[in-house]
């Protein structure tokens, strides 16, 4: 069973750019998550979605937005591109609502650096 | 507000060595607590977790947790360790099936010969 993939593993980007970034959750998962692990700050939720509906959203300005795919594959966008936001993005999938309280299967993440 | 602590950003020990990993919590009526270990450059995959019944949880790489509901603590050990356990461990929790888990800053465990 393939695990969740993320894509690209890693993305140089200028301030001011925008960087898109993909996840495909394990098969039969409906849940993806988006999580930012900057240098020292841990792991911080970004957003919730669950059958292609936005769940729930961290504390991120608006220029952090995603969608999630009828094949519940998802995409993150972040728009005008800031130093700080050079950060591993870590997507993870579970089966959904329900099973959440089973835990999450983590991709590799995607390295964004921001110069 | 619903928060997970962990008490030590770093530990280290030397090899063969026993470990424990703390971990608090925001108590709550019903609450579901997770391990989960990155190693470098890596995602994070699940140690173990705790959802109900027995309070001493055993997960993989001979990692243990315990589950202490009077002190909302959920500890993780192993009783020796090897260079291989090198990594950052994050204690999270979550408060329903419906809620999002909430993860704590993590601990990096060093691993000396």
């Amino acid at each position: 069973e393939a695990g969740v993939t993320q894509s690209p593993t890693h993305l140089i980007k200028t301030r001011g750019q925008q960087a898109t970034l993909r996840c495909s959750p394990i098969s039969g998962h409906t849940s993806v998550y988006w999580y930012q692990q900057a240098l020292g700050l841990g792991l911080q939720f970004l957003l919730w979605y669950d059958e292609g509906e936005e769940r729930n959203r961290g504390n991120f300005p608006p220029r952090f937005s995603g969608r999630q795919f009828p094949n519940y594959s998802s995409e993150l966008n972040v728009n005008a591109l800031e130093l700080e936001d050079s950060a591993l993005y870590l997507c993870a999938s579970s089966w959904g609502l329900r099973e959440g309280t089973y835990g999450y299967t983590f991709g590799s993440g995607t390295r964004l650096t921001v110069v | 507000a619903q928060s997970v602590t962990q008490l030590d950003s770093q530990v280290p020990v030397f090899e063969e060595a026993p470990v424990e990993l703390r971990c608090n919590y925001s108590s709550s009526v019903s609450v579901y607590l997770f391990w989960y270990v990155q190693y470098p450059n890596q995602g994070l995959q699940l140690l173990l977790k705790y959802l109900s019944g027995s309070t001493l949880v055993k997960g993989i790489n001979g990692f243990e947790a315990e589950f202490n509901k009077s002190q909302t603590s959920f500890h993780l050990r192993k009783p020796s360790v090897h260079i291989s356990d090198t990594a950052e461990y994050f204690c999270a929790v979550t408060y329903s099936s419906a809620s999002k888990i909430i993860f704590g800053s993590g601990t990096r465990l060093s691993i000396r010969p």
